[in-house]
């Protein structure tokens, strides 16, 4: 199973409002709305902020949102912190009962 | 509060096998809704998922690593570990083990801090 596909880097200014990507394949993201996204600070753990396509764990900001057409998933956030400034995965579960990443996008307020 | 520690040898031999350990506070290993995986990240790259386990000792493991890779839980113990047998230089990471409150495979909402491994002679 090949890494889902995700940007390598995104950025935008305060205030505004950002989309990472997130492409796979009829067998992961587009099986199933079982969708997820993590944000990693340096050195920290990941912690998840999506999950199932579009429903976010307690405690995290409504900023944060996600959506899914066909292969491809999104992560939007918007009124942009300095404190997003961060490294983003998305995660599928799969057709065969198994967890893929994407490759991980970083995300530099500007 | 559930809370995951993962516990192992800093450096391993290649050819040798990493074992590492997940201890498990503030909640029972045994519970009925129960997933427990292990997910690595060597340094400056991405997230890898490994596999994971459920705790009636059903396990799921990542296709590219599934002929080295044993899960296992000790309910006495109330831990789970991860074996990878033949490493080289590449199984250098960052190992964290990791669960989900909500009892799923799906996503994981619980991480450890991580254990760093390095692979060298």
């Amino acid at each position: 199973q090949s890494a889902l596909t995700q940007p390598a880097s995104v950025s935008g200014s305060p205030g505004q409002s950002i989309t990472i990507s997130c492409t796979g394949t009829s067998s992961d993201v587009g099986a199933y709305n079982y969708v997820s996204w993590y944000q990693q600070h340096p050195g920290k753990a990941p912690k998840l902020m999506i999950y199932d396509v579009s429903h976010r764990p307690s405690g995290v900001s409504s900023r944060f949102s996600g959506s899914k057409s066909g292969n491809s998933a999104s992560l939007t956030i918007s009124g942009l912190q300095a404190e997003d400034e961060a490294d983003y995965y998305c995660s599928s579960y799969t057709r065969s009962s198994t967890v893929l990443f994407g490759g991980g996008t970083k995300l530099t307020v500007l | 509060q559930l809370q995951l520690q993962e516990s192992g040898p800093g450096l391993v031999k290649p050819s040798e096998t990493l074992s590492l350990t997940c201890s498990v506070s503030g909640g029972s290993i045994g519970s009925a809704t129960s997933y427990w995986g292990w997910i690595r990240q060597p340094p400056g790259k991405g997230l890898e998922w490994i596999g994971t386990i459920y705790y009636s000792g059903s396990t799921y493991y990542n296709p590219s690593l599934k002929s080295r890779v044993t899960i296992s839980v000790d309910t006495s113990k109330n831990q789970f570990s991860l074996k990878v047998g033949s490493v080289t230089a590449a199984d250098t990471a960052l190992y964290y083990c990791a669960s989900s409150v909500a009892g799923t495979i799906r996503y994981s909402d619980l991480w450890g801090r991580g254990t760093l491994v390095t692979v060298s002679s």
